[in-house]
């Protein structure tokens, strides 16, 4: 069993509709919860990370952590067409990062 | 510039032949990473580099060597390269900070093709 299980999609919504995205890990000594994105050709880059249970903001994104069920979401309200691209939930313990497989969102115009 | 940078960009080879994979960064980061991306399995740990004399093994470390040259420089071998090594290939960087999360620079990958 990976550390981090992610559903790998592919997804596919309507211009302005929310994306739901998430993990789950099964080492609960990990410590940070991050979410990157990676758009076709290129590398990934942050785009959150929180270390606690609860909610983070930014703009539209949503980061959400439960660790009692050691279970994390992304939430992208208004979704664009630019946030096409594929989202990696990555969890970090003693300064390595275990990676999800990646969601492929495509947002239709 | 990119801060991040490796060559080459794409690359195809045939079995059994020596590859070596470059990185270099300008971020004055200790930390350097070599993961590979497979389609359906994210990206996994070959090896990682806290300092240049610091070399530590990944999850998938077989079939693979690093060096090390210098802060900037962290080279990834396919000493005799297989096609299951077919991947795209992402070198990254990191300088944590205490009490926050590692956040890792990635290069745009290489894209490596074994027939």
């Amino acid at each position: 069993q990976k550390e981090v299980e992610q559903d790998p999609g592919p997804l596919s919504v309507p211009e302005g509709a929310i994306v739901s995205l998430n993990c789950t890990y099964s080492n609960s000594a990990f410590q940070y919860f991050m979410w990157y994105r990676q758009y076709s050709r290129k590398g990934p880059e942050l785009l959150m990370y929180t270390y606690s249970s609860g909610n983070k903001e930014d703009g539209r994104f949503t980061a959400q952590v439960d660790k009692s069920s050691k279970y994390i979401s992304l939430f992208i309200r208004d979704s664009q067409p630019s946030d096409s691209a594929t989202y990696l939930c990555a969890i970090e313990q003693e300064a390595k990062l275990s990676f999800g497989a990646g969601t492929t969102v495509t947002v239709r115009a | 510039d990119a801060d991040v940078t490796q060559t080459p960009r794409n690359r195809i080879t045939k079995t059994g032949k020596r590859i070596m994979l470059e990185c270099s960064q300008t971020k004055g980061h200790d930390r350097m990473y070599w993961y590979r991306q497979d389609p359906g399995l994210g990206l996994q740990l070959i090896y990682y580099s806290f300092d240049v004399k610091d070399i530590n093994k990944g999850e998938i470390s077989d079939g693979y060597s690093v060096s090390r040259q210098a802060q900037a420089k962290f080279s990834l071998s396919l000493e005799s390269a297989i096609p299951n090594q077919t991947a795209l290939y992402f070198c990254a960087t990191s300088d944590p900070s205490p009490g926050t999360g590692d956040e890792q620079f990635f290069g745009p990958g290489t894209r490596l093709t074994v027939l």
